[in-house]
């Protein structure tokens, strides 16, 4: 059963705007939540963090939002560079034990 | 800063061999984590190790076992190796204490084929 669901397989962005890449989750339990970002053949590399007392995260160009009356979290990057396309995954973790990772989106951003 | 190290980066084998990949955490990291990747699929959990004990145990087939050793590195060995076998495998560190509390660190993967 997946506990991290990411609905969108990939997004296009053009270069400057606004990219938004949306994860849910069903399991109430999870405090901890990642994004990470994955080039093809390298492991995921650890992007922005948010603890569930928060409901917002943010670090330069990357801000995360979380909704946990909605279970839901976002990852906002602004603006958008040609560097930035690559697989984005949303994992989450309750209690410090195994993060349980979403099936990524494949985000374009278009120069 | 030092990073998570896996070694060997890309491991062939054929069927029913034996596998060996090795973990090293960063240092003062206290938590390894096994993932694995198979094509187009997301990082499904393998096994943790907390203070060198087993924390966690997640989709680890029987033929596979793991060990954190005192220095911390874990290895993950793999037995009478299957095609479906072939993925990206995945550690990740990290520290129960401190600023980074809970995040993980990952290493860059080996790359395990079965013939």
């Amino acid at each position: 059963d997946q506990q991290v669901k990411q609905n969108s397989p990939s997004l296009s962005v053009q270069e400057g705007r606004i990219s938004i890449l949306n994860c849910d989750y069903t399991n109430s339990m999870f405090d901890y939540f990642l994004w990470y970002k994955k080039y093809p053949a390298e492991g995921p590399t650890f992007l922005i963090s948010i603890s569930s007392i928060k409901d917002k995260n943010e670090d330069g160009r990357f801000t995360v939002f979380l909704n946990k009356s909605a279970k839901h979290l976002s990852l906002h990057i602004v603006p958008s560079q040609p560097g930035d396309s690559a697989v984005y995954f949303c994992a989450a973790s309750a209690f410090g034990n195994q993060f349980y990772f979403g099936t990524g989106t494949s985000l374009t951003v278009i120069p | 800063a030092a990073g998570v190290i896996q070694s060997p980066r890309h491991l062939i084998k054929e069927k029913r061999e034996t596998a060996t990949l090795k973990c090293y955490p960063i240092p003062r990291h206290d938590t390894v984590y096994w993932y694995q990747q198979g094509p187009g699929q997301d990082p499904q959990f393998l096994i943790s190790f907390y203070e060198k004990m087993q924390s966690d145990k997640g989709s680890i087939p029987d033929r596979f076992s793991a060990q954190q050793f005192s220095d911390y590195h874990s290895e993950l060995n793999m037995s009478s190796l299957e095609l479906g076998d072939s993925a990206l495998y995945f550690c990740a560190s990290s520290s129960r204490y401190g600023t980074t509390y809970n995040e993980q660190f990952f290493g860059p993967g080996t790359r395990l084929t079965v013939l």
